[in-house]
């Protein structure tokens, strides 16, 4: 039981270059998340997904797309990073549908540097 | 919309001694009060959460209060030891959607050996 997975743990990314993060669970899961984390500025969410088939914004979605591909997996993809990227990105999963108060598990992060 | 602050952003305590951290949030609707630890290149864990209509949680060495009227909420850890040493943040949400989820900007925690 791996819990959260999510690939790659490090990326250099040049001006204007895309890339997706991706991002599984192996609990049965419901719900799943895609946080950014900066210096000072705790977690932020930039989109989530309350059950399969359905994505909503969160509170910083600009720049980022996201793709919840089957229960288990959920990607976020940059189309054209830009430096104001540059931070540290973790998924998270809660297994109630609709999620907010519901515990979330974090997998370990991609650490991301857009030049 | 919500906006949790936490306080201090950084705190060093002896061993042995407790640790306090503080966060306030503004939207009254907010109801549900979870709180995470993350180590050094780690993803954050729950530690403790505690709802609305509860006004104190206890586990072990941990505790969380909750002031509805003011609110604030606080994390307590007492007799600390080195492996408290981590970030913690708090955040609050409701019940009606993961959009609402807001984290506090965090709060180092030293223990001194």
């Amino acid at each position: 039981n791996a819990g959260v997975t999510q690939t790659p743990k490090f990326q250099v990314l040049k001006t204007g270059q895309s890339m997706t993060l991706q991002c599984a669970q192996d609990m049965n899961h419901n719900s799943m998340y895609w946080y950014r984390q900066d210096p000072g500025m705790g977690l932020r969410l930039i989109y989530y997904s309350a059950s399969e088939g359905t994505t909503d914004k969160g509170e910083v979605p600009n720049g980022y797309n996201v793709s919840r591909l089957n229960k288990r997996e959920f990607s976020l993809r940059l189309e054209s990073a830009a430096p104001s990227q540059t931070s540290v990105y973790f998924c998270a999963s809660s297994e109630a549908e609709g999620g907010g108060t519901d515990t979330q598990y974090f997998g370990p992060g991609t650490r991301l540097t857009v030049l | 919309g919500e906006n949790v602050e936490q306080h201090p952003s950084t705190l060093s305590v002896q061993e042995g001694d407790s640790a306090v951290i503080k966060c306030t949030y503004s939207d009254s609707a907010s109801n549900y009060f979870p709180w995470y630890k993350q180590e050094l290149g780690k993803g954050p864990q729950l530690i403790i959460d505690i709802r609305s209509n509860v006004g104190e949680k206890k586990d072990q060495r941990i505790a969380v209060t909750l002031n509805k009227t003011a609110k604030h909420f606080s994390l307590h850890i007492t007799e600390t030891q080195p492996e408290d040493s981590a970030v913690y943040f708090c955040a609050a949400s409701t019940y009606s959607s993961a959009s609402k989820i807001i984290f506090g900007s965090g709060t180092r925690l030293s223990i001194r050996p």
